[in-house]
């Protein structure tokens, strides 16, 4: 098993550019989740899912499109993203909302100008 | 105020001391308490996982919480260079929408 992956590893764009994160699982996890993660700040919730076809805000939602068309994959948009958008994104997956057993891809680092 | 607070460190301990790592918070309906290992560069790694007040131990770690105090801690017994990692704790009311991180502890563990 893969676990969760993650593509790009690294990413620069330029303010105003769009760009889609990628994140798959092979375990057959219903429940997916975008973090992203900040110098002194803890994880925060983007945007999650609970299976194919369904998904909802996080703590911090704003700039930040997802779908989920199949179990395996939740990519991760940026509408227009914007240099406060800088950070290192985690994708995670686990068996069900209340599974507390988390697994991590290993990170997309983003840098916008 | 954040709802998770947790001492950046760098915390740099000899070989074999005993490791205290501690995380206090505000809100009094978290109940499922968390401890993730992440390794530079890495993703998180789930560590120990606790729901409500108690100690947990596997291995040469233990995990408590005392929930009248708002106050949890990971210990490391015997440490490694292999536990130079940043810790972080996280905690949850319901389940994994409410999660809350605090921000991580980054250990050093000198041979």
């Amino acid at each position: 098993n893969a676990g969760v992956t993650q593509t790009p590893k690294f990413q620069v764009l330029k303010t105003g550019q769009s760009m889609t994160l990628q994140c798959a699982q092979d375990m057959n996890h219903e429940y997916m989740s975008w973090y992203r993660q900040d110098p002194g700040m803890g994880l925060r919730l983007i945007h999650y899912s609970v299976g194919a076809g369904i998904t909802d805000q996080g703590e911090v939602p704003n700039g930040y499109n997802v779908s989920r068309s199949t179990t395996e994959d939740f990519p991760l948009r940026l509408l227009s993203a914007a240099p406060s958008q800088t950070s290192v994104y985690f994708c995670a997956s686990s068996y069900s909302t209340e599974s507390y057993e988390q697994y991590f891809g290993p990170g997309t680092r983003l840098t916008v100008t | 105020q954040k709802e998770v607070e947790q001492d950046p460190g760098p915390l740099s301990v000899p070989e074999g001391a005993i490791v205290s790592l501690n995380c206090t918070y505000s809100n009094s309906a978290f109940q499922y308490f968390m401890w993730y290992r992440q390794y530079s560069r890495k993703g998180p790694e789930l560590l120990m996982y606790t729901y409500s007040s108690g100690n947990k131990e596997d291995g040469r770690f233990t995990a408590q919480v005392d929930k009248s105090s708002k106050y949890i801690s990971l210990f490391i017994r015997d440490s490694q260079p292999s536990d130079s990692a940043t810790y972080l704790c996280a905690m949850s009311p319901y389940n994994n929408n409410d999660m809350r991180f605090g921000a991580g502890t980054r250990l050093t563990v000198k041979p």
